[in-house]
């Protein structure tokens, strides 16, 4: 499967735990992207980072949230001090740059739930 | 700040009919992709169908095609002959040269057997 892969599906956790998600993007892009999506919602934007470089954060990411790509490849996402709003599908995409067509590559994300 | 707008929160359809979603976006460039994506069920987010809008020509992908109104800057999905498999939430999305992509809020579609 050379798609992207995310891991763990589904979390459950209490508020005030840490959590941490990971993504493994296609091998050969050098972008990638966490987006955040509540229910019956569409996906809002995060952060993304190319190569091992974070180039851009949303103001959604509080200082709550963390996300590295250490070597280039997988990259994680941390939410520290958990809270009930935090509860979403945290949704990894992987994509070439220079960009070819613009599309981005989805993985089936990760579901938390913060009880 | 490009926005995308889909006004369409839920939409249905019979098997075999044709069904139109949705779709306005705003910015001030000229040079973009457009997108539809396939979201089914508690699966992943699936590439329908792009638009480069340098394109004038309409992109059609077997029964799914779009109506590209740049001028408007309206993008509308068109999926003929209906499928039982077509029932998810449908995003209309943009992105300019190597920036982030920008969703609508999703629509809905409920095929009725």
């Amino acid at each position: 499967d050379t798609g992207v892969s995310q891991d763990p599906r589904h979390k459950i956790t209490k508020r005030g735990q840490n959590v941490t998600f990971r993504c493994d993007p296609i091998s050969e892009h050098n972008r990638l992207y966490w987006y955040r999506q509540t229910l019956g919602q569409g996906p809002e934007f995060l952060t993304y980072f190319q190569n091992e470089a974070q180039l851009e954060k949303s103001r959604l990411l509080s200082d709550r949230f963390s996300a590295e790509r250490p070597k280039g490849s997988f990259s994680t996402l941390e939410i520290q001090r958990t809270e009930q709003g935090d509860s979403a599908m945290y949704l990894c995409a992987s994509s070439p740059y220079p960009p070819r067509t613009g599309e981005l590559f989805f993985g089936e994300g990760s579901r938390l739930t913060v009880l | 700040a490009q926005t995308v707008t889909q006004s369409q929160p839920e939409m249905s359809v019979q098997e075999a009919e044709t069904v139109t979603l949705s779709c306005t976006y705003d910015t001030s460039e000229s040079d973009y992709y457009l997108f539809w994506y396939k979201q089914p069920p508690s699966r992943q987010m699936i590439l329908v169908i792009r638009q480069e809008a340098y394109k004038q020509q309409n992109a059609t992908e077997n029964r799914f095609s779009v109506n590209f109104q740049k001028a408007a800057k309206s993008f509308s999905l068109k999926i003929s002959d209906s499928q039982l498999g077509d029932a998810a939430m449908y995003f209309c999305a943009f992105v300019q040269g190597a920036q982030k992509l920008v969703f609508g809020q999703g629509t809905r579609l409920t095929i009725n057997p």
